[in-house]
């Protein structure tokens, strides 16, 4: 069965700090991947996606992500958190069906 | 465009009763899902639509049942609500990507908080 395994479930940041979310699928055809992130009190919404070309993806508010497929991972990265950032951060993989996984979640919160 | 909207916010219920949460998107996707949200477990799939007619179950289905008469519209039933259907559920839209494909981005609601003692 597919699954999505995100091995950091807190995190903990000061401003300014570099940040690294791991993500790593299961699945061995081709799959889609996304980052979501839900802000304290407000519904999921997408930061970054990968379908296929360029493995490193730009998103929104300075993140991006790096496809590697060898490892099945699909991380994301800040250069500089902010206080801001504090947030819940899913990754999810769609393999091309209607069923899209999601990832156990990473709480990060920034300490200003 | 409202995007994707979810009545009631929240609502506690007594075991054994029934209620609808209700789901509506205006953005004419093909596609609408719902799923439950339990802390340190992420999200995980009830049922899920590919249009009007026609649904399908998710990983957890059992407990609930959906229907879709209308594109826009995609409500979840719980017959007898459980004290493990204690959650936040989200319900979400996405248009269908290239050469029908699924590939496209998600559009959550704001969730309901569902308390069931």
């Amino acid at each position: 069965a597919q699954s999505v395994s995100q091995h950091n479930h807190h995190v903990i940041l000061s401003e300014a700090a570099s940040l690294e979310l791991g993500c790593n699928y299961s699945y061995g055809g081709t799959v889609n991947l996304f980052w979501y992130v839900q802000y304290p009190g407000q519904h999921l919404q997408l930061l970054l996606k990968y379908f296929s070309g360029d493995p490193l993806v730009k998103g929104i508010k300075g993140f991006e992500a790096e496809f590697i497929k060898s490892k099945f991972s699909f991380n994301l990265r800040k250069p500089s958190v902010q206080w801001s950032d504090t947030a819940e951060y899913f990754c999810a993989v769609n393999s091309g069906t209607y069923k899209y996984i999601f990832g156990t979640g990473t709480r990060l919160k920034v300490l200003a | 465009n409202a995007g994707v909207t979810q009545t009631p916010k929240f609502r506690i219920l007594k075991i054994g009763q029934s209620m609808t949460l209700q789901c509506t998107q205006d953005m004419n996707h093909n596609y609408m899902y719902w799923y439950r949200q339990d802390p340190g477990m992420g999200l995980k799939l009830i049922y899920y639509s590919v249009g009007a007619g026609i649904t399908d179950k998710g990983e957890v289905p059992n407990g609930y049942n959906v229907s879709r008469s209308t594109t826009e519209d995609f409500p979840l039933r719980l017959e007898l609500a459980a004290p493990s259907q204690t959650s936040v559920y989200f319900c979400a839209s996405s248009p269908p990507g290239l050469a029908g494909e699924v590939q496209e981005t998600q559009y959550f609601g704001p969730g309901t908080r569902l308390l069931v003692l």
